[in-house]
């Protein structure tokens, strides 16, 4: 059983819309969850936390809902340059995902 | 703050060959941890360092490979003799605690290529 579960995409979408994919997770121990941005051939990089229920950044929303253990990553007005792959990961994880992959298209 | 180190960038060795890979976490990070990725698959934990010691090492492939923490700061990962399959890109990151409030912070990579 895999430690998180993300549809691997792509997901095609066009410039300024909204677009929200899912990671749900089997290990109960995380009690912090983090989405992360991977650009092609690059380290992941910290894109936003959630410990409680949401947090917002700017065009970036995460939810947490540990009842049925997912976090969701929400985009508003998508640039191009969010195109990447976006795996989350819970701090007791200890395998990750391949990610979701996005691709904005203008 | 300097971030996550990694050294070399890319290493391309023969089948047989022995390879160092050496990372230099965040100063003052207790925790270590090493990952693998294999081309197009997933990111795969090797194993977590706590200052000098191994704390958990259950993804370490084979006896090949062998990684060290000497005193705590900086880490190396020993691959003797390397075979094909171990090619991919060798992830180091570190954090403070168990990553609980920061997350982990990843080094730029290793790409082992193994020919």
């Amino acid at each position: 059983r895999k430690e998180v579960e993300q549809d691997p995409g792509p997901f095609n979408v066009p410039e300024g819309a909204t677009v929200a994919f899912n990671c749900t997770y089997s290990n109960s121990a995380s009690q912090s969850f983090f989405w992360y941005r991977q650009d092609c051939r690059k380290e992941p990089k910290l894109l936003m936390s959630v410990y409680s229920s949401g947090n917002e950044d700017g065009r970036f929303t995460a939810q947490l809902n540990r009842a049925s253990q997912y976090i969701s990553l929400l985009i508003r007005d998508s640039k191009l340059s969010d195109s990447a792959t976006y795996p989350c990961w819970g701090n007791y994880q200890l395998i990750w995902g391949a990610g979701t992959k996005l691709i904005i298209k203008p | 703050e300097a971030g996550v180190t990694q050294f070399p960038s890319h290493s391309v060795i023969e089948k047989g060959q022995t390879v160092t890979l050496r990372c230099d976490p965040i100063s003052g990070h207790d925790n270590l941890y090493w990952y693998r990725r294999v081309m197009g698959k997933e990111i795969k934990f090797l194993l977590h360092f706590v200052k000098e010691s191994k704390q958990d090492e259950s993804g370490m492939p084979n006896n090949r490979f062998l990684a060290e923490r000497t005193g705590g700061t900086y880490s190396t990962l020993k691959v003797q003799p390397a075979e094909l399959e171990d090619s991919g890109v060798y992830f180091c990151a570190s954090s403070q605690a168990r990553g609980e409030f920061y997350g982990y912070t990843f080094g730029s990579g290793t790409r082992l290529t193994v020919v």
